[in-house]
């Protein structure tokens, strides 16, 4: 079974500075997709980038970009210029290429990053 | 197109109590899931379906059931609550196995 790893449980920033957000995983599956979800206070789960495994060019959306190191497993979140409105929990998720019929067939979370934004 | 939508928002149960969660999306999507969210953890799968008519068990399964009669419908039961239940449920939908689940506002459930 695929594992994920946020090894940060808070992570502190001033608004307009750059932080990482790290994010390793564990799998044997070679084709694969990640994510990053943001959940704010609302609680409302958002999509803030997603990558696939097949490819080489790290995604990027805006001020969010990640870095993706497929041999060593490594799936990092970069957000430059910090905003206030950054300030969320953040969830690493892994999902298979592969249909198992079973608990893989859905996102594997890890257990999250608050961010904090200083003002 | 309001996209994920969840029904209830917050709800209270007695142990014992029954209760379905309802949750409705308009993207025609065929791939539907209920997770729950636990303090300080990540989502895990209860059930989900890869298409109306059809369900699947799971990370985390018991306790629990769901039906899926209409393609835009997806139902989250709790036959006998449990204060092992109290979590907050996520609803997410996709168009297929592999893509972009979107999820909706949640439900946070409350069992005494």
């Amino acid at each position: 079974a695929q594992t994920v790893t946020q090894s940060q449980p808070e992570m502190s920033v001033q608004e307009a500075e750059t932080v990482t957000l790290s994010c390793t995983y564990d799998t044997s599956e070679s084709d694969y997709y990640l994510f990053w979800y943001k959940q704010p206070p609302s609680r409302q789960m958002i999509l803030v980038i997603r990558q696939e495994a097949y490819k080489q060019q790290n995604a990027t959306e805006n001020r969010f970009s990640v870095n993706f190191q497929k041999a060593a497993k490594s799936f990092s979140l970069k957000i430059s210029d910090s905003q206030l409105g950054d300030a969320a929990m953040y969830f690493c998720a892994y999902r298979s290429l592969m249909y198992s019929g079973g608990g893989a067939d859905g996102l594997t979370f890890g257990k999250g990053t608050h961010l904090i934004i200083q003002p | 197109n309001a996209g994920v939508t969840q029904t209830p928002k917050f709800r209270v149960l007695k142990t014992g109590q029954s209760m379905t969660l309802l949750c409705a999306q308009d993207m025609n999507h065929e791939y539907m899931y209920w997770y729950r969210q636990d303090p300080g953890m990540g989502l895990r799968l209860i059930h989900y379906s890869v298409g109306e008519g059809t369900t699947a068990k799971g990370e985390v399964p018991d306790g629990y059931n769901v039906s899926r009669l209409k393609k835009q419908n997806f139902l989250l039961g709790l036959e006998s609550a449990a204060p092992s239940q109290t979590s907050v449920y996520f609803c997410a939908s996709s168009f297929v196995l592999q893509e972009t689940q979107y999820f909706g506002p949640g439900t946070r459930l409350l069992v005494l």
